[in-house]
Order: C-alpha cells, then sequence, then structure tokens
C-alpha cells in the first residue's frame, strides 16, 4: 500500500462551490505539506504543518484553508473554487528527525479543474 | 529569499545521447540541502537524490550522475545514454527554513522537461 494517499485523484468541480481534498500517511511523520503544480510554474507550497496543533501559511496561501486532524491525516480545502485554482495538488510528508536533509514523500497528486 | 533556477525549460534528444539538467541555487545559509526529483508521465514525483551543502563529490547511480559546485552554486544532473523511458520532469529543490519552529520546506525550481525519442 501506498505510504501517502490522496483523495480524491480526480475532481472536477464547478465555480463557487467549497471543496476538500484529503491526505493521509503511514510513515508515521510530523511534518505535512501542500503543494500546487502547474505547468511551467513547478510547485508551490500551499500550506504546512509540523504537528497536530501546528498550522503555517505557505507562499499562495489564498483561498484554500486547511485541517490537520490527526498526525496521518491533513485536508486542503477550496472556500469558493474558481477556475485558476485547476491544477495538480501534492500532498508530502517528511521526518521532522531529519530537519532539513529530510527528503519529502508525495501522495500521487490530485487533478483539480475548476469549471 | 532563496530560489532555485532550471533555466531550461524544454530537452529534447534522441536515445543514447547524454544529456545535463543544470540547476543554480541562491541561498544565505552555510548549511543547506538540495535535491532532485524525477515526475513521469504518469504524474507522481520521484526522488532521485539529496546532497548536503558539506559534501562536494560528485555522486553517479548507473547512468545517473550529479556534479556539485559550491562554488558556482549549481547541482547539476546529467544522464549518460539517456533512454526513452528517461523522459520526464525534472525538478531540483533545495530545503529552506520555514516559520519560528525549526522547520523546512522545499523550494523548487520550475523543472526541466526531457523528451528522449527513440
Amino acid at each position: 500500500d501506498a505510504d501517502v494517499t490522496q483523495t480524491p485523484r480526480n475532481r472536477i468541480t464547478k465555480t463557487g462551490k467549497r471543496i476538500m481534498l484529503e491526505c493521509s500517511q503511514t510513515k508515521g511523520h510530523d511534518r505535512m505539506y501542500w503543494y500546487r503544480q502547474d505547468p511551467g510554474l513547478g510547485l508551490r507550497l500551499i500550506y504546512y504543518s509540523f504537528d497536530v496543533k501546528d498550522i503555517n501559511k505557505g507562499e499562495i496561501s489564498d483561498g484554500y484553508s486547511v485541517s490537520r486532524q490527526a498526525q496521518a491525516k491533513f485536508s486542503l480545502s477550496l472556500e469558493s473554487a474558481i477556475p485558476n485554482q485547476t491544477a495538480l495538488y501534492f500532498c508530502a510528508t517528511s521526518d521532522l528527525q531529519l530537519g532539513p536533509a529530510g527528503e519529502q514523500f508525495f501522495g500521487p497528486g490530485t487533478r483539480l479543474t475548476v469549471l | 529569499a532563496q530560489k532555485v533556477t532550471q533555466a531550461q525549460t524544454e530537452i529534447s534528444v534522441v536515445e543514447k545521447e547524454d544529456v545535463t539538467l543544470d540547476c543554480v541555487y541562491e541561498t544565505r545559509d552555510t548549511t543547506y540541502y538540495l535535491f532532485w526529483y524525477k515526475q513521469p508521465p504518469s504524474g507522481e514525483l520521484v526522488f532521485l537524490i539529496r546532497r548536503n551543502s558539506f559534501d562536494e563529490q560528485n555522486e553517479i547511480s548507473g547512468r545517473y550522475s550529479w556534479n556539485f559546485q559550491k562554488s558556482t552554486s549549481s547541482f547539476n544532473f546529467t544522464i549518460t545514454a539517456s533512454q526513452v523511458v528517461d523522459s520526464a520532469v525534472y525538478f531540483c529543490a533545495l530545503s529552506e527554513a520555514v516559520g519560528s519552529n525549526s522547520g523546512y520546506a522545499l523550494n523548487f525550481g520550475k523543472g526541466t522537461s526531457l523528451l528522449v525519442t527513440p
């Protein structure tokens, strides 16, 4: 089984709808991240969490919110989806003990289309 | 602010050619870590290598090799005798401190799309 899973894998929604993307991990990592990938722009950090009580905004947090329900679960919400939020979304985890050396383990991605 | 630049947006080579993907970074940290990830057409992100700023030895893994040069702030990736399966987007990333609680996140370059044709 995959260590980092994301649901749904694909989603098409309409402008103005609220949508939640979910991420679960079995790696036992404290640190979890949400990134967004747009063609030609690489991955950009939306939110990150270093434990259940710690939530931080990343580079492009406007229009998004997150919830860390447990060490293993980190959800990303779009309160009112807009077309320019159409993108590929990745969840990632890393090991607190490794600090900056820790590689990030990525989920398979969620492809979101906002019409 | 830290920055990672992958100047090559797209590269196209014929199978068996060697190809080098460039990565230039900016940081004020004395200790830092650099990474390469591969994103094949299926979309997942695959970790390839991690390099710390104190280790300037080049690394080779099969057909893959990495040249880290601190003097030029570069961490270039070479594929020898490329194959069609190497076709993917390759990302270089720099670990950067975020927040006030000793946390780190990856700052990614924009990626280089490599196409290897038969």
